[in-house]
């Protein structure tokens, strides 16, 4: 079955770590994208991709990066000048906007 | 800048009775999402809405789109215990990006 898939589920992180989440899909979508969700905050993009080896910034960058070398992954780096990481984070893929998006299950990372 | 503004933020409802859930938006756009989220879950898809006018229903779910009002709606009627979660709308800019509104903690009571 085609979908798109985060992992871990859970991490957390020690101050000044850098930290990788993984968002991996097989839906052959174009455009990959990266959210954060805080309580009360609904959902605010963090960077997004619309083809390989391309992204740009979305509305909260600093203190993440992100790569595309491959149209099926878009890995999140959330680094140490990221400094309130403690969130839930959501993977996304889209075909172009007629098809919807495709959102993953989430990694909740946890800074300890 | 696009903005996405939703009314209410918490709604408390009885079983069997009706609302509405309101979201408007800051620019032009002709397509809009609903999407529902449980505690500690991800996103699920409940409706796309493509042009003005856009009117689809799933079950006691129903979503409305007027792009010169920028206003969707998400009706629900005689709600049941099972649509407790939150819902959010999303609206899509020109360059594919979707922009959230906070989001609205549905409860529904017996």
């Amino acid at each position: 079955d085609g979908g798109i898939t985060q992992s871990p589920k859970y991490l957390f992180r020690k101050e000044g770590q850098n930290v990788t989440l993984s968002c991996e899909q097989n839906l052959n979508h174009d455009a990959m994208y990266w959210y954060r969700q805080d309580p009360g905050q609904g959902l605010r993009l963090i960077y997004y991709s619309q083809i390989v080896n391309d992204f740009q910034k979305g509305d909260i960058a600093e203190g993440y990066s992100v790569s595309r070398e491959k149209k099926e992954s878009f890995p999140l780096t959330v680094t140490s000048a990221q400094k309130n990481p403690t969130a839930f984070y959501l993977c996304a893929s889209s075909m172009g906007g007629l098809y919807g998006y495709t959102f993953g299950s989430g990694t909740r990372l946890t800074v300890v | 800048e696009l903005k996405v503004e939703q009314n209410p933020l918490f709604l408390s409802m009885q079983e069997g009775k009706n609302y509405t859930i309101y979201c408007n938006y800051s620019t032009t756009s002709d397509r809009l999402y609903w999407y529902r989220q449980d505690p500690g879950k991800s996103l699920e898809s409940l409706f796309v809405l493509l042009s003005n006018g856009a009117v689809k229903q799933e079950g006691r779910l129903m979503a409305s789109l007027d792009t010169k009002a920028r206003l969707s709606t998400l009706h629900i009627t005689a709600a049941v215990h099972d649509l407790s979660a939150t819902y959010f709308c999303a609206v899509e800019s020109s360059n594919y990006k979707l922009t959230f509104g906070k989001g609205t903690l549905l409860t529904v009571n017996p």
